[in-house]
């Protein structure tokens, strides 16, 4: 069983939509979670950390952690074509500096 | 400010031989990652330092796999008799740990080295 999991996609949204993306973890006592956006041929960015229950908005991303269920998604509002990219979930392993990736979802928003 | 820097930005070497890469972490960044990313596949973790005590290896996937950082410097990442299952993308991150987050800190990852074994 993989430790963090993301659906591969693609997943194709309308410009101007919302785009949901999701990420589930294995190891419940996690307690650190961190989205990148990582663009063809790039290296991966960090867009969003999110620590606890509940929501993180940072201009038109929110983070969303619900520890219980062990998932955390990334929503993007107004979506742009410039939002196209993998996004990469990364889980911290709880006493150690290691961060665990998923695979990445691929996001193609269309205009 | 410079970012983290890696080089070569490509290589491609022959089955069997020996290579390796190179990361400039941040100025000051204490922590240092080397990651190894198959084509569409995520970040496979691989070695971890920070400051002077002993590397994190847990994530090398062979004793091909080496890597070596002087302080809070340069690092270098070594793969010995190269094999195919090698080629990949090997990407450097360092890190800056957060205020009032015991334990966390914030990955800045570097352009990669694009490994292609012949």
């Amino acid at each position: 069983q993989k430790e963090v999991e993301q659906n591969s996609g693609p997943l194709s949204v309308p410009e101007g939509a919302i785009a949901s993306l999701n990420c589930t973890y294995s190891d419940r006592g996690s307690q650190s979670f961190f989205w990148y956006r990582q663009y063809s041929g790039k290296s991966p960015e960090l867009i969003m950390s999110i620590y606890s229950n509940g929501d993180k908005e940072d201009g038109r991303f929110t983070a969303q952690l619900n520890k219980a269920s062990q998932y955390v998604s990334l929503l993007i509002r107004d979506s742009q074509p410039s939002d196209s990219a993998t996004y990469l979930c990364a889980v911290k392993v709880l006493g150690t500096y290691k961060y665990i990736f998923g695979t990445g979802t691929r996001l193609k928003v269309l205009a | 400010g410079a970012g983290v820097s890696q080089s070569p930005s490509n290589k491609v070497t022959e089955k069997g031989k020996d290579v390796e890469l190179r990361c400039d972490p941040i100025s000051g960044h204490t922590a240092l990652y080397w990651y190894r990313q198959r084509l569409g596949q995520g970040l496979e973790f691989l070695i971890y330092f920070q400051g002077n005590s002993a590397p994190d290896k847990s994530g090398l996937p062979s004793d091909r796999f080496s890597a070596e950082r002087t302080g809070e410097s340069v690092s270098t990442l070594t793969i010995q008799r190269t094999q195919q299952e090698d080629s990949a993308v090997y990407l450097c991150a360092s890190s800056v740990r957060l205020p009032g987050l015991a334990g966390v800190v914030e990955q800045f990852f570097g352009p990669g080295t694009r490994l292609t074994v012949l």
